[in-house]
């Protein structure tokens, strides 16, 4: 089965520009996370989704984040206008229902930098 | 508020030694889940563990054990026998009734050949 799957791997873009990251999670999965790690804040939680819809999302840094899942099987997280303190490597990860039981199902995440 | 501390930035160890990953938890939640995962230098994160608050008993997976301890919320990570493959940043993490899973700081272990 495929795990979640997140693009672009890799991107690097100048100050100023859109950023936007893609998930697909894990066929039947009902949450779905988005995570940024950097070496100074480690992994922080940004926004989560039960059902496609967004549960929590103090942790967003600014307005210049948002995040939609418009269906089950995807959701993207923009950055507009990017800024050089937003490179990080982005994951997103999703889980089988809405307790607190289950494992995260990790992507192999989105390396911004931002130049 | 919830909150992971993995005191420990950095462990080294030559291989074969057994080498112990403290994580220490703090929450009001009655109810709660903690985890560790795995991240190689590959960067992918690895779930290895779940234990829920009501179950004390200690695991043993492999060369990996856990032992868990409510009484001074602590949920430590001891690895056998420890070798080059090992080598990763371990993160212990703390679900509670919010559904959010908040990470420790990480804990780079470097096993020396």
């Amino acid at each position: 089965d495929a795990g979640v799957i997140q693009s672009p791997r890799h991107e690097v873009t100048e100050m100023g520009q859109e950023v936007t990251l893609r998930c697909k999670p894990i066929s039947g999965h009902n949450s779905l996370f988005w995570y940024r790690q950097t070496m100074m804040r480690g992994l922080e939680l940004l926004i989560y989704f039960n059902n496609n819809v967004p549960i929590d999302d103090s942790g967003m840094p600014e307005d210049r984040f948002s995040a939609k899942m418009p269906n089950a099987s995807f959701s993207t997280l923009k950055i507009q206008p990017s800024e050089p303190r937003d490179s990080a490597v982005y994951f997103c990860a999703s889980r089988e229902g809405f307790a607190n039981t289950g494992e995260l199902f990790f992507g192999e995440g989105s390396r911004l930098t931002v130049l | 508020a919830q909150k992971v501390t993995q005191a420990q930035t950095e462990i080294s160890v030559v291989e074969k030694e057994d080498v112990t990953l403290d994580c220490v938890y703090e929450t009001r939640d009655t109810t709660y889940y903690l985890f560790w995962y795995k991240q190689p230098p590959s960067g992918e994160l690895v779930f290895l563990i779940r234990r829920n608050s009501f179950d004390e008993q200690n695991e043993i997976s492999g060369r990996y054990s856990w032992n868990f301890q409510k009484s001074t919320s602590s949920f430590n990570f001891t690895i056998t026998a420890s070798q080059v493959v090992d080598s990763a940043v371990y993160f212990c993490a703390l679900n509670g009734n919010t559904g959010k899973l908040i990470f420790g700081q990480g804990t780079t272990l470097q096993v020396k050949p």
